[in-house]
This record gives C-alpha cells, structure tokens and sequence, in this order.
C-alpha cells in the first residue's frame, strides 16, 4: 500500500459527460501528479499540483482540468468526454517538487 | 527531446537472472526509476539512481547506469514466478520549471516460467 488512495476505481459512463477523478496524497507529500495510462499511448503525465499550485503541464487535453485543494487532495475533472477517453488515470504523491513518486492504485474510466 | 525506450517482452525460468534495458534521450536527466505494475494493479516504485551514480544494489535488484551510452538496466536475481509484471523505467529531470514529471518507457513485460 503507497498511502495514496484514489476514488471511485471503476467508473463507467457515456460520451459527452463529465466525471470527477479524486486523489489523496500520502500523509506530508505537497505534490500531486496525474498520469494517463492507455494501450495506444502508453503511460503520459498530465498534469502536476504543489502545494495547491500548478506546477507543470503535460500531454492535458483543454476539456480536462484539475485543482489541488487546501488539505492537498485533489481532483480531476474530465467532461464532454469521448470514447478515445477510456484508460487507467493514476495519481501519484511525492514530498517536494520532484523525487521519489508513489503512485494510487488508478481509477479505470470507461467512456461508452 | 524527452524519449525513453524498452523492449516489449522477456521471457525467463524460474531462479533465473532478468535483465530488462532501457534507453533514454534526455542527458539532463537526474532521476531515473524502475516501477513494477501487476495486473489490475498500480505502479509500484522498485528502485532509483541518481544520475552521478554507476550502480545501485537493492537485495535481489541491481540497477546499472551508462550515461554515455544514456542506457539503464534493471537485474533481478534468482527471479521468481510473483515477478511476473510488466516494469517500467521512467525518467525525470527537474528542468527550469523545477518539476519531477516522469517520462515513462512502453514497459517490458516480464515472464517467468516454473
């Protein structure tokens, strides 16, 4: 167990809607990242918080977005979604603006 | 530009060593990691080496780094059917910006037979 819990594991839904992804880091890491993780483009960071910050950005569609709130959790919101949206989102922790990363056991989206 | 590459599969006997390889791109980098994925599960963080490193020995885990060569390898040792996994090497490097985003490769699948 890495101490990283992501909520919900399955979420099942249909093209065009919105879903929320949520993560909390382990306990005293300030960053949190979010992957994607498909079998075309294999696994692709999105996005990185410090301490409610953005900090980086990576391969993040516009119609996706996320936050990083006052008790360091975070969200990921993904809407008007399509087919070619349904992978494995993880979200990982670490202390400080790099090193070492944990990462949740992910959240497998299925876009219908 | 930021690439990093591994063989697709491996294939090995139980008690066996495993060498999975992994190239990279980035000469700035200053981490480079091993994660280990079982089925339906997460990435789970095996090992690391810091760039000014050679070696790194962790039990049965032996990471070799080649920086001229910008090649990393992961050893296991009398490799056992429960490391049956698919294992990634990613690699970071703070950059300007001063963020720990992983470049992973497409993962090596790894095999072990009784």
């Amino acid at each position: 167990d890495s101490g990283v819990t992501q909520t919900p594991k399955h979420l099942i839904t249909a093209t065009g809607q919105r879903v929320t992804l949520r993560c909390s880091p382990r306990s005293g890491d300030l960053s949190v990242y979010w992957y994607q993780q498909s079998l075309d483009q294999g696994l692709q960071f999105l996005i990185q918080y410090y301490n409610g910050e953005e900090r980086a950005k990576g391969n993040i569609l516009e119609r996706f977005s996320a936050q990083q709130f006052p008790d360091l959790h975070s969200e990921l919101n993904l809407s008007s979604l399509e087919l070619g949206d349904s992978a494995l989102y993880f979200c990982a922790s670490s202390l400080g603006l790099a090193g070492e990363q944990f990462f949740g056991p992910g959240t497998r989206l299925t876009v219908l | 530009g930021e690439d990093v590459e591994q063989s697709l599969f491996l294939s090995v006997r139980e008690g066996d060593s495993s060498v999975i390889n992994c190239t990279y791109t980035d000469s700035s980098s200053t981490y480079l990691y091993w994660y280990k994925q079982e089925p339906g599960a997460g990435l789970q963080l095996l090992t690391y080496i810091f760039s000014n490193m050679d070696m790194k020995q962790d039990q049965r885990l032996t990471v070799l780094l080649n920086k001229k060569d910008k090649h990393l390898s992961l050893r296991i040792a009398d490799t056992q059917t429960g490391d049956s996994a698919i294992y990634f090497c990613a690699e970071s490097h703070r950059g300007s910006s001063n963020t720990g985003k992983l470049i992973f490769g497409q993962g090596t699948t790894l095999q072990v037979k009784p």
